[in-house]
């Protein structure tokens, strides 16, 4: 199983200011089939980045998504309110599908 | 639109079984594989079984593989799952999600509202 590692577990930071999320996997992530999901507070996941780099539908260019192999990040600019939330990375390049544990984006 | 809801959550006592259902509308049920996370209260999500748009394949975390079994119904345009043999680690809401693309195994691109599964004495 690959094991995903996100950092930092907390980011603290100003609406307006620029956030980048790092996830290592423990090996390769083939054919990069890494996703990138936001989660506020007593909601679902929604989807944002799919193979590595592509936003799904609806999500604003201030998200982006880049990386290969094992190392892999989430930029997000010019924070909103509604971006302070927990980020999951998950890969599906096995079948045995792993999220990472999270990191937490809150407001400085 | 996309929905997706979850019923068959509840308490049960370590050892029992539940089965969850998840009614899907708003899409062509029969070519979307199908998914189920679980977020223990408190914590980080984990995926624990996948199964194909025409049901053939299934797959599932190694955590559930054995006591879990996932199945579908595309006349009725639900999926299951039914849970064997619970531990108070199956502790979480359950989350039933679609793929995010046809005949696909990828990402879950919507998912439904949850329901809580408690295991306790």
């Amino acid at each position: 199983e690959i094991v995903l590692t996100q950092s930092p577990g907390t980011l603290s930071l100003s609406p307006g200011e620029r956030a980048t999320l790092s996830c290592r996997a423990s090996q390769t992530v083939t054919s990069r089939y890494l996703a990138w999901y936001r989660q506020r507070p007593g909601q679902a996941p929604r989807l944002l980045i799919y193979s590595a780099s592509s936003r799904a539908t609806g999500i604003p260019d201030r998200f982006s998504g880049s990386g290969s192999g094992t190392d892999f990040t989430l930029t997000i600019n010019r924070l909103e309110p509604e971006d302070f939330a927990v980020y999951y990375c998950q890969q599906y390049g096995s079948t045995s599908i792993t999220f990472g544990q999270g990191t937490r984006l809150e407001i400085k | 639109q996309v929905q997706l809801v979850e019923s068959g959550g509840g308490v049960v006592q370590p050892g029992g079984s539940l089965r969850l259902s998840c009614v899907a509308s708003g899409f062509t049920f029969s070519s979307y594989g199908m998914h189920w996370v679980r977020q223990s209260p408190g914590k980080g999500l984990e995926w624990v079984a996948f199964i194909r748009y025409d049901g053939i394949n299934k797959y599932y975390a190694d955590s559930v593989k054995g006591p879990f079994t996932i199945s579908r119904d595309n006349s009725n345009n639900t999926v299951y799952l039914q849970m064997n043999s619970l531990r108070t680690e199956d502790t979480a809401v359950y989350y039933c999600a679609r793929d995010t693309f046809t005949y696909s195994y990828s990402t879950f691109g919507h998912w439904g509202q949850g329901t809580l599964v408690t295991v306790s004495a």
